[in-house]
């Protein structure tokens, strides 16, 4: 039983440029989170979504950030003209409905 | 503000010497109290979640339990591939159905043979 996958496992953008960072969540999951991390801070919560609804986005940045869960394929968050204070992991996370969550390995974003 | 604050920031035993860690929260209604174990350059790994004050689960050398103000991940006779970031969230009362994770900065464990 695959846990939850992301890829690509490390991304380096230049500024300005569009990173995308996906997400497929476990099987039987349909419940996806994103969290990011910084350099020696906690992990923080981005966006909640479940299978093409966004059911709260209230980490998320109001400009530049926006992520997806399609029907069909894995969850897309999406940040649009990176800048350097973007860098950071993106971890994402899966549930069922008992509300365990599970994480993926990450994908560490370097802005250059 | 919904608060997880976790201590020590860093800790550092010998082989066989036991500790406890320690989450204290201040939030608005909690859900569940979650514990993870993160290596470096890895995603968080699930370990314990606790819905109740008093309840109390074990994994091996791991003890978690929960007061209405705080919770301990108690470890062991811990070995030295204890040694990892554990990290400590809650999980707040639904708002719109929100199921979000609220973390501390995590306790960083050196366990020396």
């Amino acid at each position: 039983n695959a846990g939850v996958m992301q890829n690509p496992r490390h991304l380096v953008r230049r500024r300005g440029q569009e990173a995308r960072l996906r997400c497929s969540p476990m099987k039987g999951h349909s419940h996806v989170y994103w969290y990011r991390q910084l350099p020696e801070e906690g992990l923080k919560f981005m966006v909640y979504l479940q299978k093409e609804n966004i059911i709260d986005e209230s980490g998320m940045p109001k400009e530049r950030f926006s992520a997806e869960f399609p029907k069909e394929g894995p969850s897309i968050l999406r940040i649009q003209q990176v800048v350097r204070g973007d860098s950071a992991a993106y971890f994402c996370a899966s549930s069922s409905r008992v509300f365990e969550q599970y994480f993926g390995p990450g994908t560490r974003l370097t802005v250059t | 503000e919904d608060q997880v604050t976790q201590s020590p920031e860093a800790l550092r035993l010998q082989e066989g010497e036991s500790s406890s860690l320690n989450c204290s929260y201040t939030v608005s209604g909690l859900r569940g109290l979650f514990w993870y174990r993160q290596d470096p350059g890895k995603g968080p790994e699930f370990l314990f979640t606790l819905y109740s004050a008093g309840e109390e689960k074990e994994k091996e050398r791991l003890k978690a339990t929960l007061t209405k103000k705080e919770s301990f991940l108690h470890i062991t006779a811990p070995k030295p591939e204890d040694s990892a970031t554990y990290l400590c969230a809650a999980m707040l009362s639904s708002q719109g159905g929100s199921e979000k994770l609220v973390f501390g900065k995590g306790t960083k464990l050196t366990v020396n043979p």
